[in-house]
Protein backbone atom coordinates (compact mmCIF):
# COMPACT_ATOMS: atom_id res chain seq x y z
CA UNK A 1 0.00 0.00 0.00
CA UNK A 2 0.89 3.61 0.02
CA UNK A 3 3.35 4.65 2.47
CA UNK A 4 4.27 8.10 3.50
CA UNK A 5 7.45 9.05 5.47
CA UNK A 6 7.55 11.90 7.54
CA UNK A 7 10.93 13.16 9.33
CA UNK A 8 11.79 13.70 12.19
CA UNK A 9 9.15 12.34 14.26
CA UNK A 10 10.14 14.82 17.14
CA UNK A 11 12.13 17.80 17.24
CA UNK A 12 12.43 20.72 20.03
CA UNK A 13 14.06 24.12 18.81
CA UNK A 14 15.03 27.45 20.31
CA UNK A 15 12.85 30.33 19.92
CA UNK A 16 13.98 31.93 16.49
CA UNK A 17 15.48 29.07 14.47
CA UNK A 18 14.18 27.44 11.86
CA UNK A 19 13.22 24.14 11.77
CA UNK A 20 12.64 21.28 8.42
CA UNK A 21 10.57 18.90 8.17
CA UNK A 22 10.00 16.56 5.37
CA UNK A 23 7.39 14.51 4.01
CA UNK A 24 8.33 11.50 1.69
CA UNK A 25 5.47 9.44 -0.93
CA UNK A 26 7.64 6.42 -1.19
CA UNK A 27 6.11 3.77 -3.14
CA UNK A 28 3.80 5.80 -5.31
CA UNK A 29 3.93 9.91 -7.30
CA UNK A 30 2.26 12.79 -5.11
CA UNK A 31 2.24 16.14 -7.24
CA UNK A 32 -0.12 17.15 -4.29
CA UNK A 33 0.76 16.87 -0.64
CA UNK A 34 -0.52 18.42 2.21
CA UNK A 35 -0.16 20.06 5.16
CA UNK A 36 -2.16 19.86 8.52
CA UNK A 37 -1.31 21.32 12.12
CA UNK A 38 -2.67 19.74 15.33
CA UNK A 39 -3.21 20.90 18.80
CA UNK A 40 -3.50 18.63 21.49
CA UNK A 41 -7.11 17.10 21.59
CA UNK A 42 -8.48 19.34 18.34
CA UNK A 43 -8.82 18.14 15.06
CA UNK A 44 -6.61 18.09 11.68
CA UNK A 45 -6.57 21.68 10.36
CA UNK A 46 -5.28 22.37 7.20
CA UNK A 47 -2.40 24.92 6.63
CA UNK A 48 -1.35 24.56 2.96
CA UNK A 49 -1.58 21.97 -0.29
CA UNK A 50 1.82 21.56 -1.68
CA UNK A 51 2.20 21.40 -5.84
CA UNK A 52 5.15 19.84 -7.17
CA UNK A 53 6.59 22.46 -9.31
CA UNK A 54 4.39 25.42 -8.28
CA UNK A 55 3.80 27.55 -5.37
CA UNK A 56 2.29 26.27 -2.57
CA UNK A 57 -1.69 27.66 -1.88
CA UNK A 58 -2.02 28.73 1.98
CA UNK A 59 -5.46 28.58 3.49
CA UNK A 60 -6.93 31.95 5.34
CA UNK A 61 -4.75 32.84 8.31
CA UNK A 62 -1.57 31.17 7.96
CA UNK A 63 1.41 33.24 7.10
CA UNK A 64 2.95 31.45 4.19
CA UNK A 65 6.53 33.72 4.79
CA UNK A 66 6.68 31.53 8.22
CA UNK A 67 5.93 28.36 7.05
CA UNK A 68 7.90 27.19 3.73
CA UNK A 69 7.25 24.68 1.76
CA UNK A 70 8.73 23.58 -0.93
CA UNK A 71 7.75 20.79 -3.31
CA UNK A 72 10.44 20.14 -5.46
CA UNK A 73 10.24 16.46 -6.83
CA UNK A 74 7.54 14.09 -7.27
CA UNK A 75 8.06 12.78 -3.96
CA UNK A 76 9.28 14.91 -1.45
CA UNK A 77 8.08 18.01 0.58
CA UNK A 78 8.97 20.02 3.01
CA UNK A 79 7.63 22.32 5.46
CA UNK A 80 9.97 25.09 6.63
CA UNK A 81 9.08 26.71 9.92
CA UNK A 82 10.97 29.87 10.13
CA UNK A 83 11.67 32.03 13.27
CA UNK A 84 9.74 29.77 15.09
CA UNK A 85 8.25 31.04 18.53
CA UNK A 86 7.06 28.66 21.29
CA UNK A 87 3.02 29.30 19.94
CA UNK A 88 4.37 27.01 16.87
CA UNK A 89 4.81 24.44 19.06
CA UNK A 90 2.59 21.58 17.61
CA UNK A 91 1.86 18.39 15.49
CA UNK A 92 2.50 18.75 12.30
CA UNK A 93 1.43 15.96 9.55
CA UNK A 94 1.76 15.76 5.88
CA UNK A 95 -0.43 13.56 3.58
CA UNK A 96 -0.46 12.95 -0.09
CA UNK A 97 -3.00 10.97 -2.49
CA UNK A 98 -2.02 7.41 -2.49
CA UNK A 99 -3.55 3.93 -2.26
CA UNK A 100 -6.88 4.59 -1.20
CA UNK A 101 -7.70 8.25 -0.42
CA UNK A 102 -4.92 10.17 1.43
CA UNK A 103 -2.17 8.68 3.10
CA UNK A 104 -0.85 10.25 6.50
CA UNK A 105 2.75 10.29 7.20
CA UNK A 106 3.22 9.81 11.06
CA UNK A 107 3.76 13.57 12.55
CA UNK A 108 6.20 15.63 13.62
CA UNK A 109 5.89 16.91 17.19
CA UNK A 110 7.51 20.56 17.25
CA UNK A 111 8.28 21.90 20.63
CA UNK A 112 10.01 25.39 20.47
CA UNK A 113 11.93 26.65 23.82
CA UNK B 1 -21.54 6.86 27.79
CA UNK B 2 -20.75 9.84 25.65
CA UNK B 3 -19.00 12.84 26.99
CA UNK B 4 -18.26 16.33 25.87
CA UNK B 5 -14.35 17.32 26.85
CA UNK B 6 -12.94 20.33 26.57
CA UNK B 7 -12.49 20.13 22.84
CA UNK B 8 -12.61 16.20 21.90
CA UNK B 9 -16.49 14.58 22.69
CA UNK B 10 -15.32 10.80 24.50
CA UNK B 11 -17.46 7.81 23.70
CA UNK B 12 -16.62 5.18 26.76
CA UNK B 13 -17.40 1.60 26.46
CA UNK B 14 -16.77 -1.91 27.17
CA UNK B 15 -14.68 -4.28 25.27
CA UNK B 16 -16.76 -6.13 23.33
CA UNK B 17 -19.08 -3.56 23.22
CA UNK B 18 -20.50 -2.53 19.60
CA UNK B 19 -19.61 1.23 19.30
CA UNK B 20 -21.27 3.78 17.12
CA UNK B 21 -19.28 6.92 16.13
CA UNK B 22 -21.30 9.70 14.54
CA UNK B 23 -20.48 12.80 12.79
CA UNK B 24 -21.75 15.69 11.30
CA UNK B 25 -20.74 16.82 7.87
CA UNK B 26 -20.80 20.27 6.66
CA UNK B 27 -20.42 21.03 2.91
CA UNK B 28 -24.16 18.70 0.68
CA UNK B 29 -21.91 18.56 -2.19
CA UNK B 30 -19.36 16.39 -0.26
CA UNK B 31 -19.35 13.46 -2.29
CA UNK B 32 -16.43 10.99 -0.62
CA UNK B 33 -16.46 10.57 2.85
CA UNK B 34 -13.37 8.46 4.88
CA UNK B 35 -12.80 7.25 8.62
CA UNK B 36 -9.79 7.95 10.14
CA UNK B 37 -8.40 6.83 13.61
CA UNK B 38 -5.72 8.00 15.28
CA UNK B 39 -3.21 6.96 18.31
CA UNK B 40 -1.83 9.44 20.06
CA UNK B 41 1.82 10.60 18.83
CA UNK B 42 0.74 9.09 15.28
CA UNK B 43 -0.88 10.41 12.15
CA UNK B 44 -4.40 9.62 11.16
CA UNK B 45 -4.69 6.02 9.87
CA UNK B 46 -7.53 5.16 6.96
CA UNK B 47 -10.43 2.80 8.21
CA UNK B 48 -13.19 2.83 6.10
CA UNK B 49 -14.34 5.07 2.91
CA UNK B 50 -18.15 5.48 1.76
CA UNK B 51 -18.70 7.75 -1.87
CA UNK B 52 -22.28 9.97 -2.01
CA UNK B 53 -23.87 7.20 -3.88
CA UNK B 54 -23.78 4.52 -1.16
CA UNK B 55 -25.74 4.37 2.16
CA UNK B 56 -23.67 1.60 3.81
CA UNK B 57 -20.11 0.19 3.43
CA UNK B 58 -19.08 -2.93 4.93
CA UNK B 59 -15.11 -3.86 6.65
CA UNK B 60 -14.10 -5.98 8.65
CA UNK B 61 -15.66 -5.29 12.37
CA UNK B 62 -16.36 -1.84 11.10
CA UNK B 63 -19.70 -0.55 9.16
CA UNK B 64 -20.05 2.75 7.81
CA UNK B 65 -23.55 4.82 7.33
CA UNK B 66 -24.21 7.63 5.32
CA UNK B 67 -27.51 9.73 5.82
CA UNK B 68 -27.40 12.43 2.88
CA UNK B 69 -30.59 14.19 3.87
CA UNK B 70 -29.17 15.32 7.36
CA UNK B 71 -25.69 15.13 6.27
CA UNK B 72 -25.20 12.56 9.16
CA UNK B 73 -21.64 9.89 8.80
CA UNK B 74 -21.38 6.88 11.79
CA UNK B 75 -19.07 4.43 12.17
CA UNK B 76 -20.10 1.29 13.91
CA UNK B 77 -16.93 -0.99 15.28
CA UNK B 78 -18.03 -4.39 16.22
CA UNK B 79 -17.11 -5.99 19.12
CA UNK B 80 -15.28 -3.42 20.22
CA UNK B 81 -11.34 -3.94 21.77
CA UNK B 82 -9.29 -2.15 23.77
CA UNK B 83 -6.67 -1.78 20.53
CA UNK B 84 -9.47 0.10 18.83
CA UNK B 85 -9.59 2.71 21.78
CA UNK B 86 -8.20 6.21 19.67
CA UNK B 87 -9.62 9.39 18.62
CA UNK B 88 -11.57 9.02 15.10
CA UNK B 89 -11.86 11.75 12.89
CA UNK B 90 -14.50 11.75 9.92
CA UNK B 91 -13.14 13.82 6.49
CA UNK B 92 -15.37 15.31 3.54
CA UNK B 93 -13.88 15.75 -0.06
CA UNK B 94 -16.24 17.70 -2.28
CA UNK B 95 -14.87 17.21 -6.19
CA UNK B 96 -10.86 17.06 -6.57
CA UNK B 97 -10.63 19.43 -3.38
CA UNK B 98 -8.78 19.21 0.28
CA UNK B 99 -10.11 17.09 2.73
CA UNK B 100 -12.15 18.66 5.48
CA UNK B 101 -11.76 16.77 9.08
CA UNK B 102 -14.46 16.54 11.56
CA UNK B 103 -13.82 17.33 15.16
CA UNK B 104 -13.32 13.87 16.40
CA UNK B 105 -14.54 11.74 18.89
CA UNK B 106 -12.24 9.85 21.50
CA UNK B 107 -13.25 6.26 22.10
CA UNK B 108 -11.96 4.66 25.11
CA UNK B 109 -12.51 0.87 25.65
CA UNK B 110 -12.10 -0.69 29.14
CA UNK B 111 -11.18 -4.38 29.45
Amino acid sequence: GAVVSQHPSRVICKSGTSVKIECRSLDFQATTMFWYRQFPKQSLMLMATSNEGSKATYEQGVEKDKFLINHASLTLSTLTVTSAHPEDSSFYICSARGGVGYTFGSGTRLTVV
Amino acid sequence: GESVGLHLPTLSVQEGDNSIINCAYSNSASDYFIWYKQESGKGPQFIIDIRSNMDKRQGQRVTVLLNKTVKHLSLQIAATQPGDSAVYFCAELSGYSTLTFGKGTMLLVSP
